[in-house]
């Protein structure tokens, strides 16, 4: 079974700078998704990024980016200039790419980010 | 355009009884996938509606079970209560089977 680990429960940032949360997975699969999710307090949760497994390039959605190490099996998500707005929990994702099998989502722990002023 | 909403918003039930749960998806969005948020457990994937069928499913009892509707709004029930089952319960929608991306603000469901 595929497991998502995050290592770092809580990280905090100063407002402008860069932060880089932590995920790692494991899984004998060679074709999947990795996912990010920010869920902010009180309101809903959104896809922030995702990552397919067999592209060699890393995602990037504006100030979010991830590092994928696909050897390393890691997936660590970059969040540049940050904002107040990016105080949030974060759930790193997997999901199996494979059409047999189920495509359900495994989720991390989270890491609660806090931005500070 | 209008978010994922979930309703109801709080629940409180005692041990043997069912509940129902409904989520109404982003307009044009044909999956709805659940999800239970303990903070023991975390977030745990339930199971996934496209198109009326279910898709996916995660590691949970028969007792809990959904259908969605030609409209794509989705009904999850839970028969049977245990305290154990007390959580957030999370919906999101999607237009593409596997890759949810709007959650609903979800409803937490207290077992007395």
């Amino acid at each position: 079974a595929q497991t998502v680990t995050q290592s770092q429960p809580e990280m905090s940032v100063q407002e402008a700078e860069t932060v880089t949360l932590s995920c790692t997975y494991d899984t004998s699969e060679s074709d999947y998704y990795l996912f990010w999710y920010k869920q902010p307090p009180s309101r809903q949760m959104i896809l922030v990024i995702r990552q397919e497994a067999y592209k060699q390039q890393n995602a990037t959605e504006n100030r979010f980016s991830v590092n994928f190490q696909k050897a390393a099996k890691s997936f660590s998500l970059k969040i540049s200039d940050s904002q107040l707005g990016d105080a949030a929990m974060y759930f790193c994702a997997y999901r199996s790419a494979d059409g047999g099998s189920n495509y359900k989502l495994t989720f991390g722990k989270g890491t609660l980010l806090t931005v500070n002023p | 355009k209008a978010g994922v909403t979930q309703t109801p918003r709080y629940l409180i039930k005692t041990r043997g009884q069912q509940v129902t749960l409904s989520c109404s998806p982003i307009s044009g969005h044909r999956s709805v996938s659940w999800y239970q948020q303990t903070p023991g457990q975390g977030l745990q994937f339930l199971f996934e509606y496209f198109s009326e069928t279910q898709r996916n499913k995660g590691n949970f009892p028969g007792r809990f079970s959904g259908r969605q509707f030609s409209n794509s709004r989705s009904e999850m029930n839970v028969s049977t209560l245990e305290l154990g089952d007390s959580a957030l319960y999370l919906c999101a929608s999607s237009p593409w089977t596997g890759l949810p991306q709007h959650f609903g603000d979800g409803t937490r469901l207290s077992i007395l």
